[in-house]
């Protein structure tokens, strides 16, 4: 069965320094999805793509938050410089499409900044 | 705006007893609702689903029945398991834009034997 791969799972990081983290969607899935997840809440959307281009970024903190899908493929999210508050869970998500398509979700990122 | 409440845990039941998480949401269009489970260490996985009111989605044994009158999306299943144990999020996605995914926090589900 097709999966979304998230890489690494678990990243442990101090401030100041930058982290990158991958996803690869599952083949055929023009649409790409970054949630974040803190301790004891619900995902949020941080950025979507449809194919190699960003949809939504309005929540994305543009400040140290950066994503990117270069060939429309995988994608990979960094963040520079991490902050004792962006520790989370970093989930990535795709979709066949862009309306009303069920959103397949990777394992997901553990990021803790110390 | 969109937004999703969702009934506050950890809720612990044991095997065989009735489960029901209450969902409700606020939506500025005609959203499609979702219940997705997160399993220990895993990543999320839509359990059901409904798209227009008076929809009942199914799986497992879990029900939701998509009720616009009291825009509610309750989570049941008549008979829990300990493999049920697990994180539950109801979600609506709004269809007037792109499909973006609005949670709830999330209830934590444990059944002890």
């Amino acid at each position: 069965e097709a999966e979304v791969a998230q890489s690494p799972r678990y990243k442990i990081t101090e401030k100041s320094q930058a982290v990158a983290f991958w996803c690869d969607p599952i083949s055929g899935h023009a649409t790409l999805y970054w949630y974040r997840q803190i301790l004891g809440q619900g995902p949020e959307l941080l950025v979507q793509f449809q194919d190699e281009s960003v949809v939504d970024d309005s929540q994305l903190p543009k400040d140290r938050f950066s994503a990117e899908r270069l060939k429309g493929v995988d994608s990979t999210l960094k963040i520079q410089p991490a902050e004792l508050g962006d520790s989370a869970m970093y989930l990535c998500a795709s979709s066949f499409g862009e309306v009303n398509n069920e959103q397949f979700f990777g394992p997901g990122t553990r990021l803790t900044v110390l | 705006g969109n937004s999703v409440t969702q009934m506050e845990g950890p809720v612990t039941l044991s095997e065989e007893a009735f489960l029901t998480i209450n969902c409700t949401y606020t939506a500025t269009g005609y959203p499609s609702l979702f219940w997705y489970v997160q399993y220990p260490g895993e990543g999320l996985q839509l359990l059901l689903k409904a798209t227009k009111a008076d929809d009942k989605g199914s799986n497992k044994g879990f029900e939701a029945t998509y009720r616009k009158e009291t825009t509610s999306f309750h989570l049941e299943k008549g008979s829990v398991q300990v493999s049920d144990s697990a994180v539950y999020f109801c979600a609506l996605s709004d269809q007037t834009g792109a499909n973006n995914l609005f949670f709830g926090t999330g209830t934590r589900l444990t059944v002890i034997p």
